[in-house]
C-alpha cells in the first residue's frame, strides 16, 4: 500500500529566510506527486504537480520542489519565505490507476515570524 | 473557471442522528470526492465517484453513505452521528484525464 510522510508536523523561520519542507512516499510504481496549502480558515489549494520529466517543478505562489527518486522524497522550497507563506503544507501521492485518489501526509503547519 | 459549494457550512448534530452533507460542482468535472479532515492528521478518503450514480468506497467509508444522483452533485450521508467524528468533510473534484483536484471550503461538523 502507498504512503506518505511529513515528519515535521511544524516549522518555524524568520521571514526572509529559506525554506524547506519535506516529504517522502512509499509506492511501488512510479509516483505522481503533489503539494497543496491550506491557509487559516480555507480550503485546499494546489500547489505544483510531479508527473515525469524535469525533478524540479516549479509550482504557484514562487514555491518549487524536487523530486528524488533515490531517497523517494519530494521536498518542497522557497526562498525567500513571506509572513503570507504562514500556512499547512499537505503532501499527496496519485494512484492513478484508481480514480485519481490521492494518499495526503498528515501536513506541516509553517510560521513564517515577520 | 468554475467553483465547489459545500453546504451547510456547520452542521450540528446530535449523536446517533443521521446526517446528510452536500457538495455541488459547476467545473463540469466527472470524479468527486468527500474526504475528512481532523485535527492535526491528514485528509482520509471517504468515498469518491467517477461518474454519475458510480459510487466508490475509499479508506474510511464505514459509518457513512453516499449518493451521486447528477454529475454535479455529490452528497454525503453520516447514518449515525458520534463524537468522535467531529471534524471537516472537505469535497473534491478533478477533470478525467486526471491533474490537480479543486477543493470546497468544507462543511465542520460538531457532533453533541
Amino acid at each position: 500500500a502507498q504512503s506518505v510522510d511529513q515528519p515535521d508536523a511544524h516549522v518555524t523561520l524568520s521571514e526572509g529566510a529559506s525554506l524547506e519542507l519535506r516529504c517522502s512516499y512509499s509506492y511501488s510504481a512510479a509516483p505522481y506527486l503533489f503539494w497543496y496549502v491550506q491557509y487559516p480558515g480555507q480550503s485546499l489549494q494546489f500547489l505544483l504537480k510531479y508527473i515525469t520529466g524535469d525533478t524540479v517543478v516549479k509550482g504557484t505562489k514562487g514555491f518549487e520542489a524536487e523530486f528524488r527518486k533515490s531517497n523517494s522524497s519530494f521536498n518542497l522550497k522557497k526562498s525567500p519565505a513571506h509572513w503570507s507563506d504562514s500556512a499547512k503544507y499537505f503532501c499527496a501521492l496519485e494512484v492513478s490507476n484508481m480514480g485519481y485518489k490521492l494518499t495526503f501526509g498528515t501536513g506541516t503547519s509553517l510560521l513564517v515570524d515577520p | 473557471g468554475g467553483i465547489i459549494t459545500q453546504t451547510p457550512k456547520f452542521l450540528i448534530g446530535q449523536e446517533g442522528q443521521k446526517l446528510t452533507l452536500k457538495c455541488q460542482q459547476n467545473f463540469n468535472h466527472d470524479t468527486m470526492y468527500w474526504y475528512r479532515q481532523d485535527s492535526g492528521k491528514g485528509l482520509r478518503l471517504i468515498y469518491y465517484s467517477i461518474t454519475e450514480n458510480d459510487l466508490q468506497k475509499g479508506d474510511l467509508s464505514e459509518g457513512y453513505d453516499a449518493s451521486r444522483e447528477k454529475k454535479s452533485s455529490f452528497s454525503l450521508t453520516v447514518t449515525s452521528a458520534q463524537k468522535n467524528e467531529m471534524a471537516v468533510f472537505l469535497c473534491a473534484s478533478i477533470r478525467t484525464g486526471g491533474a490537480e483536484q479543486y477543493f470546497g471550503p468544507g462543511t465542520r461538523l460538531t457532533v453533541l
